[in-house]
């Protein structure tokens, strides 16, 4: 079973909500990633998790906030947004961090943003 | 800096065999992964190098030569579902973890 689950698949949200992502697996992963995809551009990494502590920040906005509850759950919490800030957001997970083994990363179905 | 570069588009036809190059230039090297990625949907996992030479998976081939820092996947007999999005990742970082992505090479197998 190689299966992350997201929640919600769609979201529709103005610039003054506060809405929350929702990511979770049950593959025994250590490691959990936050991604963004705008339309026809490569996903970007924003934030990583390894044993449930932010290990990689790639210089994201304050108004994305991760959370890492336990092993198998990883949430992104998003405040005043910007209309920019539109695209699919990705998670994934991976076994182990540590470079040693093939540690490859599994994405979910992603959840469409929508700010307006 | 990151670097990696993919061909844009290629179009081939069902029965086909196409090879989609990729170059990179990272600061640190910890495998090269290939994903397809449908139109919408999430990237799914096709093959992962870490070591010169080529990895087989069915219908699908994956080669790597970290001296050249290239790498190309092998699609055979294509299929009118083959038609995706490919992108060439580089895992680098300290810790071994972040994925850089190219920008991806948009298949489109026609009959």
């Amino acid at each position: 079973d190689t299966e992350v689950t997201q929640t919600p698949k769609h979201l529709v949200m103005g610039m003054t909500n506060k809405k929350s992502l929702k990511c979770e697996q049950h593959m025994g992963h250590r490691a959990m990633y936050w991604y963004k995809q705008k339309a026809k551009k490569p996903p970007e990494l924003m934030f990583v998790y390894s044993y449930e502590k932010l290990s990689i920040n790639e210089s994201v906005p304050s108004r994305f906030s991760p959370e890492c509850p336990n092993s198998s759950l990883l949430n992104l919490h998003l405040h005043a947004l910007q209309p920019e800030d539109s695209a699919l957001y990705l998670c994934a997970s991976s076994q182990d961090n540590t470079g040693r083994v093939e540690d490859t990363q599994y994405f979910g179905p992603g959840t469409r943003l929508t700010v307006l | 800096g990151q670097n990696i570069d993919q061909p844009t588009e290629m179009t081939a036809t069902e029965g086909a065999i196409v090879q989609i190059n990729c170059t990179y230039q990272t600061s640190g090297f910890n495998g090269l992964f290939w994903y397809q990625q449908h139109a919408g949907e999430a990237p799914t996992f096709l093959s992962y190098n870490v070591l010169d030479g080529l990895e087989e998976k069915g219908r699908f081939s994956s080669f790597l030569s970290r001296s050249k820092g290239y790498s190309y996947l092998l699609l055979k007999e294509l299929q009118m579902k083959d038609s995706a999005s490919y992108l060439c990742a580089v895992k680098v970082g300290q810790a071994g973890t972040a994925l850089i992505f190219g920008k991806g090479t948009t298949l489109s197998v026609s009959s």
